[in-house]
């Protein structure tokens, strides 16, 4: 079966400091990544997705830059973080070829605090 | 970026009653509308789905109900219990180049009271 893994699952940082979240899919091949973001009592943001390794497309001009280095990888990162950057963050993964179904199967989240 | 309206953005019921939330979309090349569940702290997860072909998907006690030519849809819970207690999110989904897209809504969240 398939698995989805987040990690650091909670991260506190000052502002300024270097961000890196990652993300890795077990079981599957070829997946297309997305990274998503929660604001406190809001909906989901897309940031980012893949369609295969070094192929990222940016949704919405940002503090934040996304890379995927193998297939089943993808991450998330800062130079320099801003207050605005906290939230919750979502990494999903969804089927890539065969019968198009849309479902996206998603992570437990990083929890991200910039003080 | 492309829109997808839901209300409302907060929703209290009874046991047993019919919480219905609803959602509105601008694009029609959108050919995909889930329906996802939040717990807090997790990830969502895909409650129920419809296609643009269908005007009603029944799941258990979940139920979309799709006008396509307005683009709304919405989804009512039947008998709703305080387990489904949660943030319930729409979204539309439109097919690229090697993949898909999903827009969510803002999310509505729903307490169902003992």
């Amino acid at each position: 079966s398939q698995t989805i893994h987040q990690w650091p699952a909670t991260l506190v940082q000052p502002v300024g400091s270097p961000l890196s979240l990652e993300c890795t899919v077990e079981g599957t091949s070829n997946p297309n990544l997305y990274w998503y973001r929660q604001a406190a009592g809001r909906g989901l943001q897309l940031l980012f997705y893949s369609v295969g390794i070094g192929q990222i497309s940016s949704e919405v001009p940002q503090n934040l830059s996304a890379s995927r280095p193998q297939d089943r990888q993808f991450i998330l990162s800062s130079k320099k973080l801003l207050l605005s950057d906290s939230g919750f963050y979502l990494c999903a993964w969804g089927l890539r070829g065969g019968p198009y179904t849309g479902e996206l199967f998603f992570g437990e989240g990083s929890r991200l605090t910039v003080l | 970026q492309q829109q997808v309206k839901q209300s409302p953005q907060s929703l209290i019921v009874q046991k047993g009653g019919i919480p219905i939330i609803n959602c509105a979309y601008e694009n029609t090349a959108f050919d995909y509308f889930p329906w996802y569940q939040q717990f807090p702290g997790k990830g969502p997860a895909l409650l129920i789905a419809i296609r643009p072909d269908v005007s009603e998907k029944k799941e258990g006690r979940f139920t979309i109900s799709f006008n396509k030519s307005a683009k709304q849809f919405s989804l009512h819970i039947m008998d709703s219990q305080p387990g489904d207690s949660a943030t319930y999110f729409c979204a539309a989904t439109q097919r690229n180049t090697g993949g898909f897209k999903t827009i969510f809504g803002a999310g509505t969240r729903l307490f169902v009271k003992a």
